[in-house]
């Protein structure tokens, strides 16, 4: 059980264009999301974290508007980067939480882009 | 806040040996402590985690931990290292109150077993 799931696992896009990335609770309802980008060798930071109806929160440094976050379910966020660049280009990776007992955050498998 | 430090940022070992993996810890409250592992190109995979009670927590693969809190340590351990276990590790702390429990990550320890 706890698997989540993100889509696309690697993509490729132009400077300027906009990607989206779905992350999704396959088997469990996640009130609590999260939303991570871990550039090569280093640990993973923080983006934002968001549940489900309400707005997404953004950690300090974090552009809100550059990195769209959307919780519309209790099983899907997606995160689209505008306008990308290509020091957008990261590995993403969500997490999920169902909130109980202890809200552990299950990971997907990241996602990585390149922005040429 | 809580921060997270990993004393080693690569350890090399020879299969069959036994390896430790260092975190210490900083919170001015009480913690949760996680230990994930995180293959190429993947996410993160839970190894074990340290919620309350014994201090010495057993995951998945043969690893263990040991929860100090007047070290604030939480040292992963594994006795016999296969070629497998080659990946990065990454010490987690998260604080025990609250609604939202946040991840603070360690900056890793890239694990290398070697034949």
């Amino acid at each position: 059980g706890a698997v989540v799931s993100q889509h696309p696992s690697r993509v490729i896009c132009k400077s300027g264009t906009s990607v989206k990335i779905e992350c999704r609770s396959l088997d469990f309802q996640a009130t609590t999301m999260f939303w991570y980008r871990q550039f090569p060798k280093q640990s993973l930071m923080l983006m934002a974290t968001s549940n489900e109806g309400s707005k997404a929160t953004y950690e300090q440094g974090v552009e809100k508007d550059k990195f769209l976050i959307n919780h519309a379910s209790l099983t899907l966020s997606t995160l689209t980067v505008t306008s990308a660049h290509p020091e957008d280009s990261s590995f993403y990776i969500c997490s999920a939480s169902a909130g109980v007992p202890y809200n552990e955050q299950f990971f997907g498998p990241g996602t990585r882009l390149t922005v040429l | 806040a809580q921060s997270v430090t990993q004393l080693d940022s690569q350890v090399p070992v020879f299969e069959e040996a036994p390896v430790e993996l260092r975190c210490n810890y900083s919170s001015s409250v009480s913690v949760y402590l996680f230990w994930y592992v995180q293959y190429p190109n993947q996410g993160l995979q839970l190894l074990l985690k340290y919620l309350s009670g014994s201090t010495l927590v057993k995951g998945i693969n043969g690893f263990e931990a040991e929860f100090n809190k007047s070290q604030t340590s939480f040292h992963l351990r594994k006795p016999s290292v296969h070629i497998s276990d080659t990946a990065e590790y990454f010490c987690a702390v998260s604080a025990s109150g609250g609604s939202n429990y946040k991840l603070t990550f360690g900056k890793g320890t890239l694990l290398t077993v070697n034949p």
